[in-house]
C-alpha cells in the first residue's frame, strides 16, 4: 500500500524551514527520500533503516519513527535549489529484494 | 561514468503497435526496476528484477512484460500498447538485492500512445 505524504505542496521563502512527512500503514524496514526536479529523474537524498535513526546532509535531515511507521524530512534555511518534488519510498522487508513503494510526492517551491 | 541509460527518451506511437523501451546500467547492479509516473500518483512500480532470469510483478504490471537475460539490461515491452499507458517511465537500478540500497534512475522515457 502506498505511503501517504503530507503536505501535498508547500511554498516557502528562501531561508524558511519545512517539514515533509511520510506515513505507512505497514511495518517498515527502511525509508528512502528522493528529490525530483521538473522534467528530470529522481535523485537519491538518504535512506533511514529501522531503529529510529536520524540522518543529515548539509541542511537536509530526516528521522524515522519505527513505532509509528513514520518518517519526516527536515529542510532548514531553504535555498532556491531545494525546489522540486520530494518522494519517500518505503521497503517493508529486507528480503523483498529492494522493492520500493513510493508516496505520491510533495511539491516544494522556494521563492526568492 | 556510472549511469542508467534508457532509450528512447520520447516516443509517440499508436494503439496496438508493439514497442520496447530499453534500459541498461553500467554499475554491475543486481537489482533493476521499472516505474511509471503519472500526475498526482507518484512513482508506481511495474516490474522488478533481483538478478538475471529473476523477475517479479510490481504494483501495476498489467499490459507490460520484462525480461532479464543479461545483468546490465532490463527492457520493458508493451505488446499491445493502449492510451492508458501514456506516461513517463523510469528505469532504476541498485547495488544489491537486499534492502536499504539507494536506487539510481535513468533520465526517463515519455511515451504517448494515440
Amino acid at each position: 500500500q502506498q505511503p501517504v505524504q503530507s503536505p501535498q505542496a508547500v511554498i516557502l521563502r528562501e531561508g524558511e524551514d519545512a517539514v515533509i512527512n511520510c506515513s505507512s500503514s505497514k511495518a517498515l524496514y527502511s525509508v528512502h527520500w528522493y528529490r525530483q526536479k521538473h522534467g528530470e529523474a529522481p535523485v537519491f537524498l538518504m535512506i533511514l533503516l529501522k531503529g529510529g535513526e536520524q540522518k543529515g546532509h548539509d541542511k537536509i535531515s530526516a528521522s524515522f519513527n519505527e513505532k509509528k511507521q513514520q518518517s519526516s524530512l527536515y529542510l532548514t534555511a531553504s535555498q532556491l535549489s531545494y525546489s522540486g518534488t520530494y518522494f519517500c519510498g518505503t521497503e517493508v522487508s529486507y528480503n523483498q529484494g529492494g522493492k520500493l513503494i513510493f508516496g505520491q510526492g510533495t511539491e516544494l517551491s522556494v521563492k526568492p | 561514468e556510472a549511469q542508467v541509460t534508457q532509450n528512447p527518451r520520447y516516443l509517440i506511437t499508436v494503439t496496438g503497435k508493439k514497442l520496447t523501451v530499453t534500459c541498461s546500467q553500467n554499475m554491475n547492479h543486481e537489482y533493476m526496476s521499472w516505474y511509471r509516473q503519472d500526475p498526482g500518483l507518484g512513482l508506481r512500480q511495474i516490474y522488478y528484477s533481483m538478478n538475471v532470469e529473476v523477475t517479479d510483478k510490481g504494483d501495476v504490471p498489467e499490459g507490460y512484460k520484462v525480461s532479464r537475460k543479461e545483468k546490465r539490461n532490463f527492457p520493458l515491452i508493451l505488446e499491445s500498447p493502449s492510451p492508458n499507458q501514456t506516461s513517463l517511465y523510469f528505469c532504476a537500478s541498485s547495488n544489491w538485492a537486499g534492502g536499504g540500497q539507494p536506487q539510481h534512475f535513468g533520465d526517463g522515457t515519455r511515451l504517448s500512445i494515440l
